[in-house]
């Protein structure tokens, strides 16, 4: 089956600076990448996603990226702010196995003042 | 608000009982995916239900079953309680099969606590 791999584990930026999040999946029939935010006690929330056929997505200060060749993928937050404090999960569908998702393990984010 | 709803939000149960959690799809999903989350670590796929019949199903033992009821509604039910079921369970749901067709929606879930 699919195996979705995420790092790091936990990363600390200032406010102000970018954060990157990286996720590598096994299965190269996954053709859907979502992001989930997940704040302490709350349910995940999308947001943002990224399709096999879009190599980059970028909804203002969040962007995507998706390498096929590699089968990797990267979440990319500028400007950050203490708000973005959260654990970030990443996924991977698999094709034929709609709603199915498999998640990475999580990257806590840690917006310091 | 995601309008998914589940219930309890909390509850203990001991070893080698039953539970039923129970979900309220938003309204016009047709497909529910039930999740389990525990501690520390991200959400795993138990099943898929789409239209009242299981249309997927992950790496879970035949102790956790569901039901999707024509209203949408749906339940997961876990026999034979383990201590490694304690985790927060997920309930999620979508318009149609296809997770391409939209995005999934989360439930606040239902935290198990099994002693």
């Amino acid at each position: 089956g699919e195996n979705v791999e995420q790092h790091p584990s936990t990363l600390s930026v200032q406010e102000g600076d970018s954060a990157v999040i990286k996720c590598t999946y096994s299965d190269s029939a996954s053709n859907y990448f979502p992001w989930y935010k997940q704040e302490l006690g709350k349910r995940p929330q999308l947001i943002i996603d990224i399709r096999s056929n879009v190599g980059e997505k970028k909804d203002q200060r969040i962007a995507v990226t998706l390498n096929k060749t590699a089968k990797h993928f990267s979440l990319h937050i500028t400007e950050t702010q203490p708000e973005d404090s959260a654990v970030y999960f990443c996924a991977a569908s698999m094709s034929g196995t709609a709603s199915k998702l498999t998640f990475g393990t999580g990257t806590r984010l840690q917006v310091t003042l | 608000e995601t309008g998914v709803t589940q219930s309890p939000t909390h509850l203990i149960k001991t070893r080698g009982q039953q539970v039923t959690l129970r979900c309220s799809s938003q309204s016009g999903h047709n497909t529910v995916s039930w999740y389990q989350q525990a501690l520390g670590q991200g959400p795993q796929f138990i099943f898929q239900y789409y239209r009242e019949e299981e249309n997927g199903r992950g790496n879970f033992p035949p102790r956790f079953s569901g039901l999707q009821f024509p209203n949408y509604s749906s339940e997961l039910n876990v026999n034979a309680l383990e201590l490694d079921d304690s985790a927060l369970y997920l309930c999620a749901s979508s318009l149609g099969l296809a997770v391409n067709t939209g995005e999934l929606f989360f439930g606040e879930g239902s935290r198990l606590t099994v002693l």
